[in-house]
């Protein structure tokens, strides 16, 4: 089975602050690589696919980076929305999917 | 504009099963394109899949719950469903299902869930 491991579990940021999340595999899965974003009491939303494609609709401060067992989610100028907890999904076992464990983004 | 709403009991005694449904609105189930799926979150705690369902009736089942859960399709109803066996209170959770979407490149498929249900709380408790 695929693992994927988030780092770090939680963060503190400021408004404006630039915020990497990173997510590993136990395997290499190429790029696919999903991110969402989670607000309390909302369903997740998908932010990027493919470890680096923009879902329409999501502000482009938001990017994604990597291939292979490593990836990176870039947040550049953290926005008062952005506070929220953030889930890797690896795709490459499709249908059989694997979140990882969440990056929760708090406030400093 | 597409639409999932998952149904089903608030609460569900141990030991039973626990039955939920999504119903699908603006597009059809019975696509060629998409899988369906069954995710969970228990109480303060992260995304797990639990299993996933294609429009020809294929599924596939996470691991860990294999030996407990059923995903089916009811094409006619425009809806797939839910159960999940012999639960205890670590079944207690946020359920959602989402569609498993995917873009092409080259000679292959990206999947990703791009739309989901907004949830229902189920409580395994006597």
């Amino acid at each position: 089975d695929i693992q994927m491991t988030q780092s770090p579990s939680s963060l503190s940021a400021s408004v404006g602050d630039r915020v990497t999340i990173t997510c590993r595999a136990n395997q290499r899965i190429s790029d696919y690589l999903n991110w969402y974003q989670q607000k309390p009491g909302k369903a997740p939303k998908l932010l990027i696919y493919a470890a680096s494609t923009l879902q329409t609709g999501v502000p482009s401060r938001f990017s994604g980076s990597g291939s292979g067992t490593d990836f990176t989610l870039t947040i550049r100028g953290l926005q008062p929305e952005d506070f929220a907890t953030y889930y890797c999904q690896q795709s490459y076992s499709t249908p059989s999917l694997t979140f990882g464990g969440g990056t929760k983004v708090e406030m400093k | 504009q597409l639409q999932l709403q998952e149904s089903g009991p608030g609460l569900v005694k141990p030991s039973k099963t626990l039955s939920l449904t999504c119903s699908v609105s603006g597009d059809s189930i019975n696509s060629r394109t998409y899988y369906w799926a069954w995710i969970r979150q228990p109480p303060g705690k992260g995304l797990e899949w639990i299993g996933s369902l294609y429009y020809s009736g294929n599924t596939n089942y996470n691991p860990s719950l294999k030996s407990r859960v059923t995903i089916s399709v009811d094409t006619s109803k425009n809806q797939f469903s839910l159960e999940l066996s012999s639960v205890t209170a670590a079944d207690t959770a946020v359920y959602y299902c989402a569609r498993d979407s995917r873009s092409a490149a080259d000679n292959f498929y990206y999947y990703y869930m791009d739309v989901w249900g907004e949830g229902t709380t189920v409580t395994v408790s006597s």
